[in-house]
């Protein structure tokens, strides 16, 4: 699989690769992180989201990570499908207060 | 169940316009929030509605304004139109007022400012 250390616009893998996209967050006092995916025309679809409280969660083939210390957020995919190029962004938030996006970054997968 | 339904889906207008963009929540969705999608800015949040009352408001001029109707269907208009407005906006609805972080997104309304 490949993975990025910072943020970067865009992520280029292999049909069956391991993904994996990183996000800084910004707040310190959000209570939870999330995943969206927006498919070239449409709206941002919700992917998975964790609580501040908790450092790793699993879904269908991914999983997210949450690093409080350096507010660092990464989103796996496992065995990564054409399906699944679109563009991904990592929201954070608190009770009663609006998400707050992140840059996105563009995942292209090659078979 | 239908999902959030946003219209017109394309719209072009020219400076000093306005325009009206309209939302319909998923049925039972009592919470609706306006984002602003630009490829230089990314998303931005515009405001959130809940119960017909504007709940959140983001960093946006006086010209950007919204109301929720008793139905949960919302709006935003935006008055004297600039260039920069040239955006798709998007609409998301949720059951209760943000807390979880789970939205529902439409598809959008792409609007061109000539």
């Amino acid at each position: 699989g490949e993975s990025v250390g910072l943020h970067l616009p865009t992520l280029s893998v292999q049909e069956g690769d391991n993904s994996i996209i990183n996000c800084a967050y910004s707040n310190s006092a959000s209570d939870y992180f999330i995943w969206y995916k927006q498919e070239s025309g449409k709206g941002p679809q919700f992917i998975i989201d964790i609580r501040s409280n908790m450092d790793k969660r699993q879904g269908q083939r991914v999983t997210v990570l949450l690093n409080k210390t350096v507010k660092h957020l990464s989103l796996q995919i496992a065995a990564t499908q054409p399906g699944d190029s679109a563009v991904y962004f990592c929201a954070e938030g608190k009770a009663g207060t609006a998400l707050i996006f992140g840059k996105g970054t563009t995942l292209s997968v090659s078979s | 169940k239908a999902g959030v339904t946003q219209t017109p889906r394309y719209l072009i207008k020219t400076r000093g316009q306005q325009v009206t963009l309209s939302c319909s929540p998923i049925s039972g969705h009592r919470s609706v929030s306006w984002y602003q999608q630009t490829p230089g800015q990314g998303l931005q949040f515009l405001f959130e509605y809940f119960s017909e009352t504007q709940r959140n408001k983001g960093n946006f001029p006086g010209r950007f304004s919204g109301r929720q109707f008793s139905n949960s269907r919302s709006e935003m208009n935006v008055s004297t139109l600039e260039l920069g407005d040239s955006a798709l906006y998007l609409c998301a609805s949720s059951l209760v007022q943000t807390n979880t972080g789970e939205l529902f997104f439409g598809e959008g309304s792409r609007l061109t400012v000539l």
